[in-house]
């Protein structure tokens, strides 16, 4: 499997819901972050996670991680339509340059209103 | 917006023709990406320009040739494409290495087509 795979492909909740994705690696990382695509568009930033933390918010997304067991996790809590998008994990390997990202191949979120 | 913006948006070409897809950054960054996005699969690095190093994933054919003139502006020169280059386009920029973290923004990207 690739590095940076999430977990599940797709998900589909009910507004006011929680969602939870998942996403492993295989590498050493200097840092994990997530980042959301709406559909044909650009990626956008939403949280970085360094390597020594374990768990960090930003308003309504929490996200943990795991280096024990190379996963980490990205909670939306209280969810809108609005957060319906494809959800990307990416990791900066430690054998590589900070200036590289690998991602996975992303949670596709649906928010039912 | 992001700081990042990208030219065209959408691109129709033929097999034979050459085109070129722009990206420029206002962020005062010093490495600039190329990604490509199929259907899918995972984001697939293509070219990177960092500082003065050029970092190439040596799977991209040769009838994809990136041009950076500057730390602002970056290009992806296209000839001779097949179908199967049909994506989307990604450009993103970053601060570069030694800056930290090293989160990249990325541009609304470019639907690339190809009859």
């Amino acid at each position: 499997s690739q590095q940076g795979e999430e977990d599940p492909q797709a998900l589909s909740i009910q507004e006011g819901e929680n969602a939870t994705m998942n996403c492993s690696y295989k590498t050493s990382i200097n840092n994990l972050q997530w980042y959301r695509q709406n559909s044909g568009r650009g990626l956008v930033h939403l949280i970085l996670i360094r390597s020594n933390e374990r768990e960090k918010h930003s308003g309504r997304l929490r996200v943990t991680l795991d280096t024990s067991k190379k996963s980490s996790s990205l909670l939306i809590t209280a969810s809108r339509a609005a957060d319906t998008a494809s959800y990307f994990c990416a990791t900066a390997s430690e054998e590589t340059s900070g200036s590289r990202l690998t991602f996975g191949e992303g949670t596709q979120l649906t928010v039912n209103p | 917006e992001t700081g990042v913006t990208q030219t065209p948006r959408h691109l129709v070409m033929g097999m034979t023709n050459k085109k070129s897809l722009k990206c420029e950054q206002h962020l005062g960054h010093n490495a600039m990406y190329w990604y490509k996005q199929s259907a899918k699969k995972p984001l697939e690095l293509m070219f990177v320009y960092s500082l003065e190093e050029r970092v190439e994933n040596n799977s991209v054919p040769s009838r994809f040739s990136p041009e950076c003139p500057n730390s602002s502006h970056l290009f992806l020169h296209l000839h001779t494409l097949q179908p199967e280059d049909s994506a989307l386009y990604l450009c993103a920029s970053s601060h570069g290495p030694g800056q930290g973290t090293d989160t990249q923004y990325f541009g609304p990207g470019t639907r690339l087509t190809v009859l």
